[in-house]
């Protein structure tokens, strides 16, 4: 059965501390693993797509990895306005299902 | 319109009510998406459409859900004797993908319904 786990459910940061955010799955054929934000009351907004292990992708403060396993989103030196939860999708043949999602607070 | 709208944005309900949600898509996305958020819990997958059909309703979880789109554009969520467990934050979104391929989509921001 295709899953995606995401780690850890919850993370707190001082402004500044750099980290990051695993999502591993299993799934036959994926076709593509992507990354969305979601803020309090909102819908997700999409931030990334990757397509084949070893390929990374990067915007502003945050920088995706991917492996054949996981995927990583790495955030460096955040700030308070990128508190969100961050939530993994991949897509497979015939369904694309999501993680829990990481609930990210940044300090000041 | 510019996004991806549904209302309503809250609806209460008693239990054994119907209930009906509705998502206005992206002009000119041709695929549709419904998905349920419970508290804590990722997002999990009810329908797709491409266009007016859906040729995946595998997790829509239980016969008193359906959906239907029409025109290639708005789409209705109905929950026919609502229950408690209905209870959860109804996303839309579309896509502009003429297949089911990878690709971003652009989410409303949710129909919060609460079944008392």
């Amino acid at each position: 059965e295709d899953q995606v786990t995401q780690s850890p459910e919850a993370l707190r940061l001082q402004e500044g501390e750099s980290s990051s955010l695993n999502c591993s799955y299993t799934v036959s054929g994926l076709r593509g693993l992507f990354w969305y934000r979601q803020d309090p009351g909102k819908g997700p907004e999409f931030l990334f797509t990757l397509y084949s292990a070893g390929e990374e992708k990067e915007k502003e403060r945050l920088k995706a990895t991917l492996t054949k396993k996981e995927s990583f989103l790495h955030i460096t030196a955040p700030k308070p306005e990128d508190s969100a939860t961050y939530l993994c999708a991949v897509q497979a043949v015939n369904d694309m299902r999501f993680g829990a999602g990481t609930r990210l607070t940044v300090k000041p | 319109g510019a996004g991806v709208s549904q209302s309503p944005s809250n609806k209460v309900t008693e239990k054994g009510k119907d209930v009906e949600l509705r998502c206005d898509p992206i002009s000119g996305h041709t695929a549709l998406y419904w998905y349920r958020q419970s508290l804590g819990q990722g997002l999990e997958f009810l329908i797709y459409f491409q266009g007016n059909s859906a040729p995946d309703k595998s997790g829509l979880p239980s016969d008193r859900f359906s959906a239907e789109r029409t025109g290639g554009s708005v789409s209705t969520l109905t929950i026919q004797r609502t229950q408690q467990e209905d209870s959860a934050v109804y996303l839309c979104a579309s896509s502009r993908d003429t297949r089911r391929i990878t690709g971003e989509l652009f989410f409303g921001e949710g129909s919060r319904l609460t079944v008392l």
